[in-house]
């Protein structure tokens, strides 16, 4: 069955120092990855998305991810924090059929000034 | 381009009870599917609906239904309500979700059970 790990509950960085948020996954077939935000009383929203192009996906505002099949690892990055980065960060893969998204348990970004 | 809505936003019913949720995809997607949020379980797949039929189900007892209508709107019921149901439910569509389709979330209905 195909699962998701957030590495980290919890990260806390300053304004203006890169992000770092940790997912590996485990799937038996090709997977679709995303990385979606959900910030307090708000919907999600997508960040980005894999589906087997290009291993080096770029998102929005700044966030861009990497996928290492050798690694299972789907790690999220951003150079530079802003505060209004902070959110509650979730990884994703699909089911095999593609019709259900499995959402790891969030990691929860903080940025201080 | 209008986005996903739920309605209600808020609920709160007592045990027992049942409740429907409704959610409006956007113009054109045709899948709407379906997820509980909780703080102890996080985000959970209930079903998903594509032009009227439930092509997949998650692991949740039969309390819990939905059906999609030929306009694509969906609603989803609870029936005899517990403590355990409170949650956030949050919909999302998309054109056909295939593997490449995004789903696209509305803001949720948070629910409260007591």
């Amino acid at each position: 069955a195909q699962s998701v790990t957030q590495l980290d509950s919890h990260v806390s960085v300053s304004e203006g120092t890169p992000v770092l948020l940790r997912c590996n996954y485990s799937s038996s077939y090709s997977p679709s990855l995303f990385w979606y935000v959900q910030h307090p009383n708000k919907g999600l929203q997508l960040l980005l998305k894999y589906t087997s192009a290009a291993t080096l996906v770029k998102g929005i505002n700044g966030f861009e991810a990497e996928f290492k099949k050798s690694e299972t690892s789907f790690h999220l990055t951003k150079p530079s924090a802003h505060m209004s980065d902070a959110a509650e960060y979730f990884c994703v893969v699909s089911d095999q059929a593609g019709t259900a998204l499995i959402f790891g348990k969030g990691t929860t970004l903080s940025v201080s000034s | 381009k209008a986005g996903v809505t739920q309605t209600p936003r808020y609920l709160i019913k007592t045990r027992g009870q049942q409740v429907t949720l409704s959610c409006s995809p956007i113009s054109g997607h045709r899948s709407v599917s379906w997820y509980q949020q909780t703080p102890g379980q996080g985000l959970q797949f209930l079903f998903e609906y594509f032009s009227e039929t439930q092509r997949n189900k998650g692991n949740f007892p039969g309390r819990f239904s939905g059906r999609q209508f030929s306009n694509s709107r969906s609603e989803m019921n609870v029936s005899t309500l517990e403590l355990g149901d409170s949650a956030l439910y949050l919909c999302a569509s998309s054109l056909r979700l295939e593997n490449t389709d995004t789903q696209y979330f509305g803001p949720g209905t948070r629910l409260t059970v007591l």
